[in-house]
């Protein structure tokens, strides 16, 4: 089945403990992006990659990181977490950018203590 | 950047009736999606329209394009409680790459 999957679902950490969202697609795209949402301020693009080793800033990528070391992997990394990073996270992709469809994944739910 | 704006940010309408959403955006874009999003779980695409269509259909919906007014409507006919859900426009910045922008998001209820 063509999915995009991100692990974990649910997390809860404390702050400056860093994590790792990963993020998965089984259906060779080119283009994965993070995104997040929080209440009142709809989805909020956080990076996203055009291929394997190349990747750029969304419109909120202040404390967090990404890699795009293999083309079905896109993992979100957050060094150092804080409270204001408490959001409900989604990874998509699409087969060749933004003029295509994108698939969203069925989301992570962080909290930051 | 906020790019689209969609208005109204709650509708609640009977099942049966036709629903429209607006979406506003700022800049030249060079295609603008409509997603849904069931209550806090991944967002389904429904639509997308280029800028140089004026309007696209897919079973009920019905989506226009007026670039002039850099605005689209999403049209849901004969709604569904099914229907319940929000809906997200999303536009491509041209000036910023490959970046995707999604407005606020319209709620949308549909009471049997």
């Amino acid at each position: 089945e063509a999915q995009v999957t991100q692990n974990p679902r649910y997390l809860i950490t404390v702050t400056g403990k860093k994590l790792t969202v990963t993020c998965s697609q089984n259906m060779n795209h080119e283009y994965m992006s993070w995104y997040r949402q929080d209440p009142g301020l709809g989805l909020r693009q956080i990076y996203y990659s055009m291929n394997v080793e190349v990747t750029d800033k969304g419109d909120v990528p202040e404390g967090y990181k990404v890699s795009r070391k293999e083309k079905r992997n896109f993992p979100l990394i957050l060094e150092s977490p804080s409270p204001n990073q408490t959001s409900l996270y989604f990874c998509a992709s699409s087969l060749g950018g933004l003029q295509e469809t994108q698939y969203f994944g069925p989301g992570t739910r962080l909290l930051v203590l | 950047s906020q790019q689209g704006e969609e208005d109204p940010q709650a509708l609640s309408i009977q099942e049966g009736e036709n629903a429209t959403m607006n979406c506003s955006y700022k800049t030249s874009i060079n295609n603008l999606q409509w997603y849904r999003q069931n209550s806090g779980r991944g967002l389904v695409h429904l639509i997308l329209i280029r800028s140089n269509e004026r309007e696209k259909h897919s079973g009920r919906l019905r989506v226009t394009l007026d670039t002039s007014k850099k605005s689209s409507s999403l049209l849901i006919t004969a709604s569904r409680a099914a229907d319940t859900a929000s809906y997200f426009c999303a536009t491509d910045v041209v000036e910023e790459g490959q970046k995707l922008v999604f407005g606020q998001g319209t709620r949308l209820t549909i009471n049997p």
